[in-house]
């Protein structure tokens, strides 16, 4: 089975850069995934990551190393509207995902 | 846009009630998921389907049903609601599986009294 390890509470300023870590236990690997739900929304999609290293999108990135299991998105230029949180996923057997628990990070100013 | 829609926003339901959550989607994806999110356990799959007619068993079906007679419609089944079945649930699409992007409604928060 799947399992995925992530803080459940980060906290940072605005302006800061913050990292959000994800640690993931799979059967096999197809890659990492990010989503960014605001409270009351529906979650949104963010990055995917494959293969191994960075990419980044805007102020957002996310890293991936395989040989660790290990991933991490990271924000930059943090602002008020950051505030949400931040569930990583793996695809599971067949075409589902699995999604972790989720960070929720604030933003204070 | 890829578009999908939930039919109620909140729906409060008394104890043993058979209960539809529906969900439209408008792009034509292949897989349609359900979830629920409750606090601190993050979005779990109830049932997924990759197919018209064809669904499989998430990690917590357990109480529900689902049916998807037509590839835009996946409708969720509560046959005899339970309180501990009051949620947020959660519907996605996605054209292809794995790892690929799936769109989510914006929730149906249930109570069961």
């Amino acid at each position: 089975g799947q399992s995925l390890e992530q803080p459940s509470e980060v906290t940072a300023v605005e302006g800061a850069i913050v990292q959000i870590n994800c640690t993931y236990q799979t059967s096999g690997f197809y890659g990492l995934s990010w989503y960014q739900q605001h409270d009351g929304g529906a979650p949104t999609f963010l990055s995917y990551n494959a293969l191994d290293g960075l990419e980044e999108t805007g102020r957002f990135s996310s890293f991936l190393s395989r040989s660790d299991s290990y991933g991490y998105l990271l924000l930059q230029e943090l602002q008020m509207k950051d505030s949400a949180s931040y569930f990583c996923a793996v695809p599971g057997g067949g075409n589902k995902l699995t999604f972790g628990t989720g960070t929720q990070l604030k933003v204070e100013l | 846009d890829v578009k999908v829609t939930q039919s109620s926003r909140y729906l409060v339901k008394r104890t043993g009630e058979k209960v539809f959550l529906e969900c439209v989607q408008d792009m034509d994806h292949e897989n349609m998921f359900w979830y629920r999110q409750d606090p601190g356990l993050g979005l779990r799959l109830i049932y997924f389907s990759y197919d018209v007619k064809m669904k499989e068993k998430g990690d917590i079906p357990e109480g529900y049903s689902v049916s998807r007679e037509k590839k835009e419609r996946f409708s969720l089944i509560l046959e005899s609601a339970s309180t501990n079945q009051t949620s947020m649930y959660l519907c996605a699409s996605s054209l292809t599986g794995g790892g690929d992007i799936q769109y989510f409604g914006a929730g149906t928060r249930l109570s069961v009294l």
